[in-house]
């Protein structure tokens, strides 16, 4: 059975910093897509960035870069110059035929 | 900017009473998705539209929990009689497709509480 396993409960990051939320995940096939998503406070969830399991490149959109490692099933999120607005909880998720949600991990940014 | 709109947004209601929720997807968006997410875990796929048809409803619990899209665009999910254990938020996005790697646009949720 596919699972999507996010370790970090909670993380926190200085401003203008670096930080890496991980994921890793399970699956015995071979064409899926990975996502990060963003969900504010009370505010509807949004897509941060996904990954085609077929590319080996890893995706980046701005200050939001992924690290996949398709041999360990390994899909972590870094996030460079950390905002205040980036604050959230973020979750990991995989989609083949199904749609599988990590638990998230809560990330706060300290100014 | 276009948005996925559910209504209510909090909802509290007592046990074996029946609820419903609403949500109109994106306009022209043919793929309409529930979900549930308790807190402190990820979302849940209750149940997948395409247009009219329900394609996914495997993890729907069908002795309490329906969905209907009668028109292929608005979609009301309904729970009777509600349980303790339903309270959760509800989710609602919708997409262009049904492809894997299509990005999904979700409502604000409805919070739903049940005493």
């Amino acid at each position: 059975a596919q699972t999507v396993t996010q370790s970090q409960p909670e993380m926190s990051v200085q401003e203008a910093e670096t930080v890496t939320l991980s994921c890793t995940y399970d699956t015995s096939e071979s064409d899926y897509y990975l996502f990060w998503y963003k969900q504010p406070p009370s505010r509807q969830m949004i897509l941060v960035i996904r990954q085609e399991a077929y590319k080996q490149q890893n995706a980046t959109e701005n200050r939001f870069s992924v690290n996949f490692q398709k041999a360990a099933k390994s899909f972590s999120l870094k996030i460079s110059d950390s905002q205040l607005g980036d604050a959230a909880m973020y979750f990991c998720a995989y989609r083949s035929n199904q749609f599988y949600f990590g638990t998230g991990t809560s990330l706060t940014v300290i100014p | 900017e276009a948005e996925v709109a559910q209504s209510p947004r909090y909802k509290i209601t007592e046990k074996s009473q029946a609820v419903a929720f609403w949500c109109d997807p994106i306009s022209g968006h043919a793929t309409l998705y529930w979900y549930r997410q308790i807190l402190g875990q990820g979302p849940e796929l209750l149940v997948q539209f395409q247009d009219e048809s329900v394609v996914d409803d495997s993890q729907l619990p069908k002795d309490r929990f329906s969905a209907e899209r009668l028109k292929g665009v608005d979609s009301t999910l309904k729970i009777q009689p509600a349980e303790l254990g339903d309270s959760a938020m509800y989710l609602c996005a919708s997409s262009l497709g049904r492809q894997v790697g299509i990005i999904q646009y979700f409502g604000a949720g409805t919070r739903l509480s049940v005493l």
